[in-house]
């Protein structure tokens, strides 16, 4: 079992709507959560980390997690064209020894 | 965020060569960097943790003779591809992590094609 599983996608969403992106893990000892956006060609870069259960809200992104049930997520508002992009969860383990990446989630954002 | 950069962005070589590949963090010193290797399409896959004044940690599957990486200061790792081949053609990414943060920041990347 991967450590940290994405759906590849792609997903398409229109521009304005909310895409909503999912990650799950499997080491219930993971303590901190991180999402990266990577355009086409380019290096990720981050977009947000998440610490604590609840939601983190930074303008249009806002993180969820849910340690009980092994999930984060990422929702982005008003979705723009300039969205469209391949999104990557990463996770520390307890202990802060691995840093996992999940596969990423190809976003369109349809104008 | 924390500024990483690479050098060079770009690499043609020919079959045999060597390529050495630079990471560094610009506005903090890194203990930690870290060194991964993407091929069209697919995900980042972790190739080594460099860690300043000992040697890397490799991940499986990743042969250390030919990936030379040496984290000789703490703004500095480089990458040295020996010997590369056409298979070895790839975008190498290095991260770094500040310390008492858990966050990884990312360089622009390093695309390597070997001919």
């Amino acid at each position: 079992q991967k450590e940290v599983e994405q759906n590849s996608g792609p997903l398409s969403v229109p521009e304005g709507a909310i895409a909503s992106l999912n990650c799950t893990y499997s080491d219930r000892g993971s303590q901190s959560f991180f999402w990266y956006r990577q355009y086409s060609g380019k290096s990720p870069e981050l977009i947000m980390s998440i610490y604590s259960n609840g939601d983190k809200e930074d303008g249009r992104f806002t993180a969820q997690l849910n340690k009980a049930s092994q999930y984060v997520s990422l929702l982005i508002r008003d979705s723009q064209p300039s969205d469209s992009a391949t999104y990557l969860c990463a996770l520390l383990t307890l202990g802060g020894n691995q840093f996992y990446f999940g596969t990423g989630t190809s976003l369109t954002v349809i104008p | 965020g924390a500024v990483v950069s690479q050098h060079p962005s770009w690499v043609i070589c020919k079959s045999g060569t060597s390529v050495k590949i630079e990471c560094r963090s610009l506005d903090f010193q890194a203990t930690t960097m870290f060194w991964y290797r993407q091929f069209p399409k697919q995900s980042l896959m972790l190739m080594a943790t460099s860690n300043e004044g000992s040697k890397a940690t490799y991940e499986q599957g990743v042969e250390k003779d030919k990936f030379l990486i040496n984290h000789a200061s703490l703004t500095l790792s480089t990458l040295t591809v020996t010997s590369a081949h056409p298979e070895d053609s790839s975008f190498y990414i290095c991260s770094a992590r500040r310390p008492g943060s858990e966050t990884q920041y990312f360089g622009p990347g390093t695309r390597l094609l070997v001919l």
